[in-house]
């Protein structure tokens, strides 16, 4: 499966808004940007997903490069809540048993006050 | 709706022992996938169990082990427990297979090995 590469950690200032990086130059055409959240002791939570185009939602933006080797996770806003690891993963939805689902460390988002 | 119920939460063994996980999926789910998460390793991808058969299995050792039942519930099994099996251990629930839905995650549980 393709890798994805993110910063180990950033920080922002809460209601300034944070731009999440996450590389993944093998992409493959039918793989999915999938990002998801971990906020201190809980389980991953889905955020977002696009294939080519832009994507929004109440929880996020998520910009992708016109090659499809990168994009970014937008929150426009950070709230304190909003602190927490980010995942950037590709999943192939074409489906078939034959794929990895590893979120690797992800970024640590460190919102202050 | 109930969500991912993972159980127990919390659970301190000793090396050699073994140890069964337990996780209810959200109701009409029939994935359910297992992860381990350690400081070191990240989030990392033990196997997915889907109608009762195992889909996929990540590059654990065979000392992991799972099984769905007709229900979905699912376990995870992991024998002769080493200091490094110390993680939290995750499973997440989807509706259809796990490489194309959206997971949703339990709380987890975390197993201290001693």
């Amino acid at each position: 499966d393709a890798k994805t590469t993110q910063p180990n950690s950033m920080e922002s200032n809460e209601e300034e808004p944070v731009h999440l990086p996450c590389n993944h130059s093998t992409i493959s055409g039918t793989d999915y940007i999938h990002w998801y959240r971990q906020l201190p002791s809980q389980g991953p939570e889905y955020v977002i997903h696009g294939l080519t185009s832009n994507v929004n939602n109440r929880m996020a933006s998520l910009a992708i490069a016109e090659d499809r080797k990168s994009s970014t996770l937008i929150l426009h806003r950070a709230t304190l809540r909003d602190a927490a690891v980010y995942y950037c993963i590709l999943r192939d939805l074409r489906g078939g048993s034959n794929y990895k689902l590893t979120f690797g460390k992800g970024t640590l988002l460190t919102v202050n006050p | 709706k109930a969500g991912v119920t993972q159980t127990p939460r919390y659970l301190i063994k000793t090396r050699g022992q073994q140890v069964t996980l337990s996780c209810s999926p959200i109701s009409g789910h029939r994935s359910v996938s297992w992860y381990q998460q350690t400081p070191g390793q990240g989030l990392q991808f033990l196997f997915e169990y889907f109608s009762e058969t195992q889909r996929n299995k990540g590059n654990f050792p065979g000392r992991f082990s799972g099984r769905q039942f007709s229900n979905s519930r699912s376990e995870m099994n992991v024998s002769t427990l080493e200091l490094g099996d110390s993680a939290l251990y995750l499973c997440a629930s989807s509706l259809v297979p796990a490489n194309t839905g959206e997971l949703f995650f339990g709380e987890g549980s975390r197993l201290t090995v001693l």
